[in-house]
């Protein structure tokens, strides 16, 4: 099994659709997790960041972590075709620990 | 806040010569840096992890002679690919850890090297 979980989709959703995003865990003692949304040819850009279980909310992304079910979400309101890109959960246990990184979603909004 | 810089974005050269990428932090101090290497469509590989002021720790199957790293202060470290091959072609980017949200990285734009 490996360590994150994440179906590469692609997902396309029509403008103004709610994107749904999961990963699930199998090591339990990850902490911290991240979304970063990654655009063709370019790096990673941190998106969201949560330590331990809960929700968080910026402008039109939400993030949930449910230690318990070991998963991870991340919504998109009002998509726009701007956020068409691919997104990558992390996650790490803290300390020097590396982040493990699904595969990252490829997601496609429709004008 | 929390910039990453990656310079040079693209370079191209000839098999057997040597490349040096460079990652810096713009913003702040990072006394961690990552290196990854990403093929189409694929996820991160992470390299190595670079500490500055010491030896970077690399990944199981990642030649530490081919790929050298040197983290020579808090906010600079450098990839070198030596002897590069048509094989070595690939998106590199770099990370730093900002210390201050856990083992957040921010990532820089990335290195786009092809290998003729």
């Amino acid at each position: 099994q490996k360590e994150v979980e994440q179906d590469p989709g692609p997902l396309s959703v029509p403008e103004g659709a709610i994107v749904s995003l999961n990963c699930t865990y199998s090591n339990s003692a990850f902490q911290y997790f991240m979304w970063y949304r990654q655009y063709s040819r370019k790096g990673p850009e941190l998106l969201m960041y949560t330590y331990s279980s809960g929700n968080k909310e910026d402008g039109r992304f939400t993030a949930q972590v449910d230690k318990s079910s070991k998963y991870i979400s991340l919504f998109i309101r009002d998509s726009q075709p701007s956020d068409s890109a691919t997104y990558l959960c992390a996650m790490s246990a803290g300390g020097n620990n590396r982040l493990a990184f699904g595969k990252g979603n490829q997601v496609v909004v429709i004008p | 806040g929390a910039v990453v810089s990656q310079h040079p974005s693209r370079v191209i050269c000839k098999s057997g010569t040597s490349v040096k990428i460079e990652c810096r932090s713009l913003d702040f101090q990072a006394t961690t840096m990552f290196w990854y290497r990403q093929f189409p469509k694929k996820s991160l590989m992470l390299m190595a992890t670079s500490n500055e002021g010491s030896k970077a720790t690399y990944e199981q199957g990642v030649e530490k002679d081919k790929f050298l790293i040197n983290h020579a202060s808090l906010t600079l470290s450098t990839l070198t690919v030596t002897s590069a091959h048509p094989e070595d072609s690939s998106f590199y980017i770099c990370s730093a850890r900002a210390g201050t949200r856990g083992d957040t990285q921010y990532f820089g734009p990335g290195t786009r090297l092809t290998v003729l």
